[in-house]
């Protein structure tokens, strides 16, 4: 069973950076596929980033966070990552690590972190 | 990028009452359909997948239904923990969610 908790929140200027982490304490981590979704305050879901099992090899990324924010895993630490650099405003949320079913279908959550981004 | 519009924004039902939520996609997802509850300050949870599937340990009480680009989530009779926020998602292409809707108690 996957049990999911993250990491790694906090307050950061704009243009700064952070790294979420999230620790899988469950015995199959390297099998799961990851996600990242976040939700700003009051607001809806966002998917934001995916990564495959196993290698890692394939990620995607939502067009709002491309080119900005990372998403890595290291299976030997049961933990999944994601760097965040450039950090706008509009970033700020709670940000959730999800495993994945089937590509798309969220179906364990961590608890989130909140992340945010003012001067 | 596929728009989920989910109606109503807020629906107000009685305890032991059927709850029917409504969730539309802009093109076709087929069945690539998910549902998930939200409860104040916690994590939002698998109910549905697959359109119809539950998920494990989601009680039968929670249906879902439709494909292509409707869609239905219906509580049989809502008990005093069904009061929440729900999401409905799809995944046919990179995942969206819509905008929820939140049932309350009448």
């Amino acid at each position: 069973e996957v049990q999911l908790v993250e990491s790694g929140g906090g307050l950061v200027q704009p243009g700064g950076s952070l790294r979420l982490s999230c620790a899988d304490s469950g015995v199959t981590f390297s099998s799961h596929e990851m996600s990242w979704v976040r939700q700003a305050p009051g607001r809806g879901l966002e998917w934001i980033s995916y990564i495959n099992n196993s290698s890692g090899s394939t990620t995607y990324y939502a067009d709002s966070v491309k080119g900005r924010f990372t998403i890595s895993r290291d299976n030997a630490k049961n933990s999944l990552y994601l760097q965040m650099n450039s950090l706008r405003a509009e970033d700020t949320a709670i940000y959730y690590c999800a495993s994945v079913l089937e590509g798309g279908i969220f179906d364990s959550w961590g608890r989130g972190a909140l992340v945010t981004v003012s001067s | 990028e596929v728009v989920m519009t989910q109606s109503p924004a807020t629906l107000s039902v009685p305890p032991g009452e059927r709850a029917t939520l409504s969730c539309r996609a802009s093109h076709s997802v087929d069945t690539y359909l998910a549902w998930y509850q939200q409860k104040p300050g916690q994590a939002p949870r698998l109910l549905i997948y697959g359109a119809s599937t539950r998920a494990t340990g989601i009680p039968p009480r929670f249906s879902g239904s439709g494909s292509g680009t409707d869609f239905t989530l219906t509580i049989s009779s809502l008990q005093s923990e069904d009061f929440a926020l729900y999401y409905c998602q799809q995944y046919k292409n990179w995942p969206t969610f819509g905008q929820g809707t939140k049932v309350e108690i009448k």
